[in-house]
């Protein structure tokens, strides 16, 4: 079945950088766009970037537009997250989801998470 | 540019159904909704997407407790035989200007 592993989550200062990682199995990673959708504390679902199946097209939420960088490796079925200048407002879990085809903007597919906390 | 309105909190008695309504506001009426379920501790869950032409595309394992419906603006997801580990938060989702869209998410108590 589907399962999605975020990884790289943890404690960083304002204006620093961090990685987030998503390892996929259980279907043809390379066919499907990713997303990354992260959760602030106490508040709701915001979208943060899409991918399509090549890696070819790359959509982010205006909050984090050249800042964060989507990208994957189709070989290793990873998604990774880029995340530059972070802001304390950034603090948050962020979970990779399965798009249900190449972009269509339809998760169908999450994983638990991974919570980035950005300290001042 | 769509807006999702969700009721913060719902409540009903374990064996109930509830109804979650996801009210849409300030454009076009989108070609469709998904609902997702957010369990504390998890990931959030797919649960189901409708289509304006009423087709549907329930995720994995789905029981048939779980419904949806939409009539103009205000779409719905009801739960019948309400279980307690039916507690979530229950989000709606659109795609609008080509990137999903949530709602603000409504938060679900079995009494």
């Amino acid at each position: 079945q589907v399962h999605l592993a975020e990884s790289g989550g943890g404690v960083v200062q304002t204006g620093r950088s961090q990685r987030l990682s998503c390892a996929a199995s259980g279907f043809t990673f390379s066919t499907y766009g990713m997303h990354w959708v992260r959760q602030a504390p106490g508040k709701g679902l915001e979208w943060v970037a899409v991918i399509s199946s090549d890696g070819s097209f790359k959509k982010y939420a205006a909050s984090v537009k050249g800042r964060f960088t989507i990208s994957r490796d189709n070989s290793k079925k990873m998604l990774f997250l880029q995340m530059n200048s972070l802001r304390v407002e950034d603090t948050a879990a962020y979970y990779c989801a399965k798009d249900r085809g190449d972009n269509t903007n339809w998760p169908d597919y999450w994983g638990q998470g991974t919570l980035v906390t950005v300290s001042s | 540019q769509l807006v999702l309105t969700q009721l913060p909190s719902a409540s009903a008695s374990l064996g109930a159904s509830v109804n979650l309504t996801c009210t849409l506001s300030g454009g076009l009426t989108p070609s469709a909704v998904a609902w997702h379920q957010h369990q504390p501790e998890k990931g959030p869950r797919f649960l189901m997407k409708l289509d304006s032409d009423g087709s549907l595309i329930k995720g994995d394992g789905l029981p048939d407790r779980f419904s949806a419906s939409n009539s103009g603006t205000e779409h719905s997801l009801t739960v019948s035989s309400l279980q307690t580990n039916d507690e979530a938060v229950y989000y709606c989702q659109i795609c609008d200007s080509g990137f999903p869209v949530f709602g603000g998410g409504t938060r679900l108590t079995v009494l």
